[in-house]
C-alpha cells in the first residue's frame, strides 16, 4: 500500500510570491491534514478537509488557503509569501477505520 | 481544549541505556494518544497509539507506552536504546470518535552517546 506523497520536496520562493504544494493521500483515505513545522515552533496545525470540504482550520491568516479535489488529493497555497512561512509543510491522512494520522516525507519550504 | 507538554526539549542517553520520554496531556473529554517519531529529514511516521483497552502499548521496535489516566501521562519508555533510536519523539493527543485532528507536543530530541 502506497504511503501519503508530497510534491515537490522542495520549493524555494521569495517573498511576496505565491507557493503551491501538493499531497495524495492513502488510497482509501478521504481525510488530509496539512501541517507546518517551523524551526522552533513545533507542528501546528493549519487545515483539515474531509470529502472535498474544510473541516476546520487553524490560527493562520486567510493567505493560506487549499481545497480537497474529488480523487481526495489535495492542495496548500500560500499566497504573499514571508520570509517567516519558511517551513516544512507536512501534510497526513486519516480513515474512520485507522485512527491516528499517516503523514507523508513533507515539503520543505524556503523563503527567501 | 486540549494540550500535551512534553518537559524535556532534549535527552541524551547512553547507548543500551533505558531511556523515559515524558508527556503530560490535558482534556476534559475521553482521548486518544500518539506517538509519532521523526527522523532526521524525513516526515513523521507512527511509532505507537492508545485507543482502548490495555493501557499498555508497544511498538515493533522494542518502545512502549502506558496511558495513565489519573495522572493525565503517556510516557514513552525504551529499556535498552540503540544509535539507530536518534530521533525527535512528538506526544499527541486527539479527543472524539471521527475527529483526527491531532494536538503535538513540541517534541523531545533523543539523542544516543556511543
Amino acid at each position: 500500500e502506497a504511503g501519503v506523497t508530497q510534491s515537490p520536496t522542495h520549493l524555494i520562493k521569495t517573498r511576496g510570491q505565491q507557493a503551491t504544494l501538493r499531497c495524495s493521500p492513502i488510497s482509501g483515505h478521504t481525510s488530509v491534514y496539512w501541517y507546518q513545522q517551523a524551526l522552533g515552533l513545533g507542528l501546528q496545525f493549519l487545515l483539515w478537509y474531509d470529502e472535498g470540504e474544510e473541516r476546520n482550520r487553524g490560527n493562520f491568516p486567510p493567505r493560506f488557503s487549499g481545497r480537497q479535489f474529488p480523487n481526495y488529493s489535495s492542495e496548500l497555497n500560500v499566497n504573499a509569501l514571508e520570509l517567516e512561512d519558511s517551513a516544512l509543510y507536512l501534510c497526513a491522512s486519516s480513515s474512520n477505520r485507522a485512527r491516528g494520522l499517516f503523514f507523508g516525507p513533507g515539503t520543505r519550504l524556503t523563503v527567501l | 481544549a486540549q494540550s500535551v507538554t512534553q518537559l524535556d526539549s532534549q535527552v541524551p542517553v547512553f547507548e543500551e541505556a533505558p531511556v523515559e520520554l515524558r508527556c503530560n496531556y490535558s482534556s476534559s473529554v475521553s482521548v486518544y494518544l500518539f506517538w509519532y517519531v521523526q527522523y532526521p529529514n524525513q516526515g513523521l511516521q507512527l511509532l505507537l497509539k492508545y485507543l482502548s483497552g490495555s493501557t499498555l502499548v508497544e511498538s515493533i521496535n522494542g518502545f512502549e507506552a502506558e496511558f495513565n489516566k489519573s495522572q493525565t501521562s503517556f510516557h514513552l519508555r525504551k529499556p535498552s536504546v540503540h544509535i539507530s533510536d536518534t530521533a525527535e519523539y512528538f506526544c499527541a493527543v486527539s479527543e472524539s470518535f471521527g475527529n483526527e485532528k491531532l494536538t503535538f507536543g513540541t517534541g523531545t530530541r533523543l539523542t544516543i552517546i556511543p
